[in-house]
């Protein structure tokens, strides 16, 4: 499984944009690339999915690179309810399609 | 977004006894089901993968016969964690995919023995 990169913690204030970034140097060309967050106690929550151009949801922008070793999680105006932790996966699109966890951001907002 | 639910939220049970744990999709049919184990401000780590009506296929390290998965329809997996111990304590969560890419999360299983 293609591995993924991420800062293991981050901070930002409430109604500010937060940029949250993952490397993907190994990605191949079938890989999609999801984000879930997980707030405690809770099963993880998804995000927001892409393959190659960038996708923009009612929760979230992402950015991909043009050479797609990385992306961006954007959240446009965060809110104390965003503090989580950001999980970046690489998923294949073949066999188990399996999504393997790596450790995430921990995102804190301060008000 | 789809509708995955677990239930029970939370189970205490006695060392030696097995645990059931469910997994429902409810607003869609789950070709695939996923089911994960999070220790304490840990990440999620997967130990199993079942399509429906087919065995399971478990991750590297993960006993099956002690860990029983099955997924008999296209709504319920289970999970059964059998003879279970203290250190089988953890939050288990499930996962479920249908025919689209994205894949939603049940709200975990909070599993103490004692």
């Amino acid at each position: 499984d293609a591995k993924t990169t991420q800062p293991n913690s981050m901070e930002s204030n409430e109604e500010e944009p937060v940029h949250l970034p993952c490397n993907h140097s190994t990605i191949s060309g079938t890989d999609y690339i999801h984000w879930y967050r997980q707030l405690p106690s809770q099963g993880p929550e998804y995000v927001i999915h892409g393959l190659t151009s960038n996708v923009n949801n009612r929760m979230a922008s992402l950015a991909i690179a043009e050479d797609r070793k990385s992306s961006t999680l954007i959240l446009h105006r965060a809110t104390l309810r965003d503090a989580a932790v950001y999980y970046c996966i690489l998923r294949l699109l073949q066999g188990a399609q399996k999504l393997v966890f790596g450790q995430g951001t921990r995102l804190t907002i301060n008000p | 977004g789809a509708v995955v639910s677990q239930h029970p939220s939370w189970v205490i049970c006695k060392s030696g006894t097995s645990v059931k744990i469910e997994c429902r999709s409810l607003d869609f049919q789950a070709t695939t089901m996923f089911w994960y184990r999070q220790f304490p401000k840990q990440s999620l780590m997967l130990m199993a993968t079942s399509n429906e009506g087919s065995k399971a296929t478990y991750e590297q390290g993960v006993e099956k016969d002690k860990f029983l998965i099955n997924h008999a329809s296209l709504t319920l997996s289970t999970l059964t964690v059998t003879s279970a111990h203290p250190e089988d304590s953890s939050f288990y969560i499930c996962s479920a995919r249908g025919w689209g890419i994205e894949a939603f999360f049940g709200q975990g299983t909070r599993l103490t023995v004692v």
